[in-house]
């Protein structure tokens, strides 16, 4: 079966505490993505990666990493330095533009919550 | 930049009432496409279309249509004869053809369908 899988569905962060959230995609996507969604809001984009080796700031990317080392997977460490972290985050993968078929796929989410 | 907004927040309808989400785009891009999901309160996004820029062919899938209106930048949904399933967080996206550009979404239309 083709898809998105993200992993845990469920992360508790204590304080000061880096954790990575795993993303894998066996679609052949060339393009990669992380999204945050905080409750009752919308997508803001983290980080997002259009070619193994590469990536590039998304509108929020204080306080995360990523690194795109296989075309499979794109891990996101959310850091210390990310002071309010809470929240649910969405992986994605698409091929990249000039596609005919270029909608991006998700995963099911990772709800992290600080403790 | 693109820009997606979604103007309805919420909205409440009873079940079989016809209801339309709203969706207007701003892009620089002259070949771009324009996408819906559904975020069913399990979290995951669903694609539910993709429609190209050049081609402004109204499309109906079931209880589901889609209005592209070029000439004032929308891409409004509708559906007909809603149902409890259809419950759910609507979003719209867009994304341009040319490299570095990523799916920007609006921010999400709360639909409630109420028995």
């Amino acid at each position: 079966d083709g898809g998105i899988t993200q992993s845990p569905k469920y992360l508790f962060r204590k304080e000061g505490q880096n954790v990575t959230l795993s993303c894998e995609q066996n679609l052949n996507h060339d393009a990669m993505y992380w999204y945050r969604q905080d409750p009752g809001q919308g997508l803001r984009l983290i980080y997002y990666s259009q070619i193994v080796n590469d990536f590039q700031k998304g509108d929020i990317a204080e306080g995360y990493s990523v690194s795109r080392e296989k075309k499979e997977s794109f891990p996101l460490t959310v850091t210390s330095a990310q002071k309010n972290p809470t929240a649910f985050y969405l992986c994605a993968s698409s091929p990249n533009p000039g596609t005919v078929n270029t909608e991006a796929f998700f995963g099911q989410g990772t709800r992290l919550t600080v403790v | 930049a693109q820009k997606v907004t979604q103007a309805q927040t919420e909205i409440s309808v009873v079940e079989k009432e016809d209801v339309t989400l709203d969706c207007v785009y701003e892009t620089r891009d002259t070949t771009y496409y324009l996408f819906w999901y559904k975020q069913p309160p399990s979290g995951e996004l669903v694609f539910l279309i993709r429609r190209n820029s050049f081609d402004e062919q109204n499309e109906i899938s079931g209880r589901y249509s889609w209005n592209f209106q070029k000439s004032t930048s929308s891409f409004n949904f509708t559906i007909t004869a809603s149902q409890v399933v259809d419950s759910a967080v609507y979003f719209c996206a867009t994304r341009g053809v040319n490299a570095g550009n990523m799916l920007t979404f609006g921010g999400g239309t709360r639909l409630m369908v109420k028995p």
